[in-house]
This record gives structure tokens, sequence and C-alpha cells, in this order.
């Protein structure tokens, strides 16, 4: 069966500092994607990066970086030089040729000044 | 240019009262979605569909139904509320399956 596991239920980081997030997952699909929403408190979902199985290399959109470890079947994300806005909870999320999108349970990250 | 919009925002129903969803994006997505967010976990999938006229079951379908009528709209259909269906309802569209998914703001909806 096609899982996500996220480990981490709350993080806190240091504004400025870099911060992963943890996200396992689980699929015998050899094709599927990776994704990773953001969901501040007024509760909207964000999409912020996406990782295809076959990408050859880390997916990156500015100061968001996937750290992609097939092998391990982990997608963990970076979030270089955080700020308060970054305070939100996170969900890891994937989809496979079997099933639309599932999502992990998320990581709540507080962003201290 | 609005993206994905849901109405309403926040309902509040009495158990056995029926009720209905409405998501509309301007996107031309084919792909839309209803999820269900509860405290602790992530979203559900409840329902979707892969263009106009169609409609499948996502992983928690008991207890709702969705029309797509037409390509921009998506709604979800609640007979009989319960209690247990006490949550923040997300709708969502898509280009395709491997694309990210845009989301409406949600609706809170309490079943009493």
């Amino acid at each position: 069966a096609q899982k996500i596991t996220q480990t981490q239920p709350g993080m806190f980081v240091q504004e400025k500092e870099a911060v992963t997030l943890d996200c396992t997952y689980d699929t015998s699909d050899p094709s599927y994607g990776l994704f990773w929403y953001k969901q501040p408190s007024s509760g909207e979902m964000i999409f912020l990066i996406y990782q295809g199985s076959y990408d050859q290399q880390n997916a990156t959109e500015g100061r968001y970086s996937l750290n992609f470890q097939k092998a391990r079947k982990s997608a963990n994300l970076v979030i270089s030089a955080s700020q308060l806005g970054d305070s939100a909870m996170y969900f890891c999320a994937m989809r496979t040729s079997y099933d639309k999108v599932i999502f992990g349970p998320g990581t709540s990250l507080s962003v201290i000044p | 240019n609005a993206g994905v919009t849901q109405t309403p925002k926040f309902r509040v129903l009495k158990t056995g009262q029926s009720m209905t969803l409405l998501c509309a994006q301007d996107m031309n997505h084919e792909y839309m979605y209803w999820y269900r967010q509860d405290p602790g976990m992530g979203l559900r999938l409840i329902h979707y569909s892969v263009g106009e006229g169609t409609t499948a079951k996502g992983e928690v379908p008991d207890g709702y139904n969705v029309s797509r009528l037409k390509k921009q709209n998506f709604l979800l259909g609640l007979e009989s509320a319960a209690p247990s269906q006490t949550s923040v309802y997300f709708c969502a569209s898509s280009q395709t399956d491997f694309y990210e998914q845009y989301f409406g703001p949600g609706t809170r909806l309490t079943v009493t």
C-alpha cells in the first residue's frame, strides 16, 4: 500500500537558520511524484515543490529544496534562511499510478525570532 | 483569475440535514478533487474527477456524493449529515495527475 510518513510532529528553528523536514514514503510503483505543501495558520494549502521519481537532480524552488534519496525512499524538504513567515504546517504528499495523491500527517514548523 | 473558490466558507448543520458544497476553478483544469482535513491528520481524498461528467471514489467516500456537470465546477453533497463529517473540506484542481494541485480556501463544516 502507498504510504507517507512524517515523523516530526513539531519542529523549531531559529530565524535565518536552515531546517530539514523529514518525509519517507512507501510505494512499489516505479513512477511516482512527491510534493510538499505549506499550510499557514490562515488555512490555505500552498504548493512548494515537486520531485518526480525519474528526475536525476534534486528539485529546488527559491529557498526550498528537496533532498531526494530514492534508495532510502525519503524526500526531505530543506528550507534555507528561515523566515518568520515560514511558521506553518508542512505536508508531504505522493502521487503514484495506483492512487490519487496521498498526504502525510504533517509537521508543524515554528520559526523563532 | 480567481483560481479555486469554495462556497460556503462556514456552515453548521444539524444531524440528518443535507447540503452541497460548491467548488469552482477558472484555470481550465481537467482534474478536480475533494478532500477533508481532520485535526492531527493530513488531507484525505473523498472523491475526484478526471474530467467533465466523470467522478470516482477516493479514500473516504462514504456519506458523500459528487457531480461534475461542468468542467469548471465540482459539487460535493452530504445527503444526511453526521457528526463524524465535522471537518474542514478542501477542493483542489490540477492540470493532470502529476502536476501540483491548486487548493481552494476550505469550508469549515460543523455537524451538531
